[in-house]
Order: C-alpha cells, then sequence, then structure tokens
C-alpha cells in the first residue's frame, strides 16, 4: 500500500511565475490538507479538501489556492511567486472522521523562487 | 491554542534515555499533548498522544504531571536513526480532519 506521494520532489521557479504541486493521498484517505515549512520553522497550515472542496483555511493570500479531483488526489497552486514562497510543500492525507492518527504526511516538495 | 515551549536542540549518545521537555503554561481542561517526529526530507510523523499521567508504546513515552503545564517524551536507547526534529503540539485531541498547529520544534542529534 503506497502512502502519501507528491509530485515533484523539487522545483526551482523565478518570481512572478506560478506553480502547481500534485499530491495522490494514501489509499482510503479522503481528506488532503497543504503546509509550508520554512527551514528552521514547524510545517504551517494553507489549507484543506475534503469532497472536492476547501474545508478549511490557514493565514495564507489568495495566490495559494488548490483543487481536489474525484480521485481524491489534490494539487496546489501559487501565483505570482514570491522569493518568501521558497520553502518545503508538505501534503497529508487523511480519513477525515478518523483519529488524530489517520494524518499521514508525504516527503514533500522542495520549492526554490529565485 | 495553548502556546508550546520547546528546547531547540539537543545532542545525545546512541544507546542514551533522552528526554525532550514541553512548557504548556496555559494548557486548557480539554486540550491533548501530541508529540510529532520529523526526518530530514520527509513529512512529520505522529509519535503519541496523551492527555495525564503517562502513555507509552512502541517508540516512546510520554511524562505529563498533575498540573499539566508540561510533557516530557522519552525516547529509550536512542540509536543514530533517531536524529530528528521533535514537535510538541498541545489542542484538542484532534481528528483527521484537524489542522496541525506546530512550533519550530526540538532538533536531537545522536551521536555515534
Amino acid at each position: 500500500d503506497a502512502g502519501v506521494t507528491q509530485s515533484p520532489t523539487h522545483l526551482i521557479k523565478t518570481r512572478g511565475q506560478q506553480v502547481t504541486l500534485r499530491c495522490s493521498p494514501k489509499s482510503g484517505h479522503d481528506t488532503v490538507s497543504w503546509y509550508q515549512q520554512a527551514l528552521g520553522q514547524g510545517p504551517q497550515f494553507i489549507f484543506q479538501y475534503y469532497e472536492e472542496e476547501e474545508r478549511q483555511r490557514g493565514n495564507f493570500p489568495d495566490r495559494f489556492s488548490g483543487h481536489q479531483f474525484p480521485n481524491y488526489s489534490s494539487e496546489l497552486n501559487v501565483n505570482a511567486l514570491l522569493l518568501g514562497d521558497s520553502a518545503l510543500y508538505l501534503c497529508a492525507s487523511s480519513f477525515g472522521t478518523g483519529g488524530i492518527k489517520t494524518q499521514y504526511f508525504g516527503p514533500g516538495t522542495r520549492l526554490l523562487v529565485l | 491554542l495553548a502556546k508550546t515551549t520547546q528546547p531547540i536542540s539537543m545532542d545525545s549518545y546512541e544507546g542514551q534515555e533522552v528526554n525532550i521537555t514541553c512548557s504548556h503554561n496555559n494548557i486548557a481542561t480539554n486540550d491533548y499533548i501530541t508529540w510529532y517526529q520529523q526526518f530530514p526530507s520527509q513529512g512529520p510523523r505522529f509519535i503519541i498522544q496523551g492527555y495525564k499521567t503517562k502513555v507509552t508504546n512502541e517508540v516512546a513515552s510520554l511524562f505529563i504531571p498533575a498540573d499539566r503545564k508540561s510533557s516530557t517524551l522519552s525516547l529509550p536507547r536512542v540509536s543514530l536513526s533517531d536524529t530528528a526534529v521533535y514537535y510538541c503540539l498541545v489542542g484538542d485531541r484532534g481528528s483527521g480532519n484537524t489542522p496541525l498547529v506546530f512550533g519550530k520544534g526540538t532538533r536531537l542529534s545522536v551521536i555515534a
């Protein structure tokens, strides 16, 4: 059983560009959450998708948007990239009505904005 | 959400027991204490959760005193592979759709 997978593993973009990151949840999971982790910091919650809708959102600007597909996979889109968007982007999948232990993180996508 | 304070870093030799303490002076009555582990280039992983006294699983033990204003994660006989960042989170028991709130964590380095 594959765990949470993310693609790509690394990405380099320039300021002003747009980026799309992808996440495939663990089998049986229906909820996907995205986190941003800057160097030396803990992960920060961006938003969460369930039933193809954004259900919860952290303190991130509208430049950050997402999507969830019928197969529960998800995309994170960031527009008008800033240098400060350089970070590790983590996807976590879970079974929404399960316990906190059902939240599993993927290995992340490391984004560098030049 | 209760604010947590942890040491920024700790060093330990292989085979030693490591205790990482987290302070959470304004913990609420309904709050639980949850610890996560994050290896380099990986996402965080749930280790253990507790409400009071002591909880033990195959990975670690969690000690919570009666006043619940602090907690201690205990890792028995650490090995090099325990080198990671450990996060203490305080909040409700949580579910599969609870957004997790991480601080900076404690960077544990295990030395041979």
